[in-house]
């Protein structure tokens, strides 16, 4: 069921300029929308959350943003750095399919051009 | 402090066979999730283990298993073994399982069956 989407498999951006990642989902009773991060060989790392009484929530270049209306969340990375290429996964938390639980997106490949 | 332990990292088996992931979780959190991650799916929600109870259950077949003991460690089996099994298995660990902070993810066993 794929409830969480990010339809850009892979982004590319050159450093210094705004790098902003999309993610679409389908249930509007998730409580909780959330970004991480993965470098290969090791697993996600937690980057920035959001609650779904708030419409955006910024931490340093990190900012997400989050539109109910529209079920969409992003991330906006300004300015963008070398060391940002990951793997970025967002996230959703909220009680769906009879259990509580984290639904992930299949993540979009980020790469910042130096 | 330490992070979320996972062994083994890499392990190779053959269709039929059962395999045992280990998990230690960061000293202090009491609930461990673990998930299969493989290209193209992102993260998919196994099952959560709280005080040595599965609190939540994600849409997988039986033959994946897991429990947790006292001291929080938790183990996943996979028993007959099946060539779709191959996957990056993610181990993360928090002090409630229910929260917008996020989970602490362990580097991962890599299984292949062969």
């Amino acid at each position: 069921d794929q409830q969480v989407k990010q339809n850009s498999p892979s982004l590319s951006v050159q450093e210094g300029r705004i790098s902003i990642l999309n993610c679409d989902y389908t249930n509007s009773m998730f409580d909780y929308f959330l970004w991480y991060k993965k470098y290969p060989a090791e697993g996600p790392t937690f980057l920035i959350s959001i609650s779904s009484i708030k419409d955006k929530n910024e931490d340093g270049r990190f900012t997400v943003f989050l539109n109910k209306s529209a079920k969409h969340l992003s991330l906006h990375i300004v300015p963008s750095q070398p060391g940002d290429s990951a793997v970025y996964f967002c996230a959703v938390w909220g009680f769906t399919s009879g259990t509580y639980k984290y639904i992930f997106g299949t993540g979009t490949r980020l790469k910042v051009l130096a | 402090k330490a992070g979320v332990t996972q062994t083994p990292r890499y392990l190779i088996k053959t269709r039929g066979q059962q395999v045992t992931l280990s998990c230690s979780p960061i000293s202090g959190h009491r609930s461990v999730s673990w998930y299969q991650q493989t290209p193209g799916q992102g993260l998919q929600f196994l099952f959560e283990y709280f005080s040595e109870t599965q609190r939540n259950k994600g849409n997988f077949p039986g033959r994946f298993s897991g429990r947790q003991f006292s001291n929080s460690r938790s183990e996943m089996n996979v028993s007959t073994l099946e060539l779709g099994d191959s996957a990056l298995y993610l181990c993360a660990s928090s002090l409630s399982g229910q929260s917008d902070y996020g989970y602490t993810f362990g580097s991962g066993t890599r299984l292949t069956v062969v």
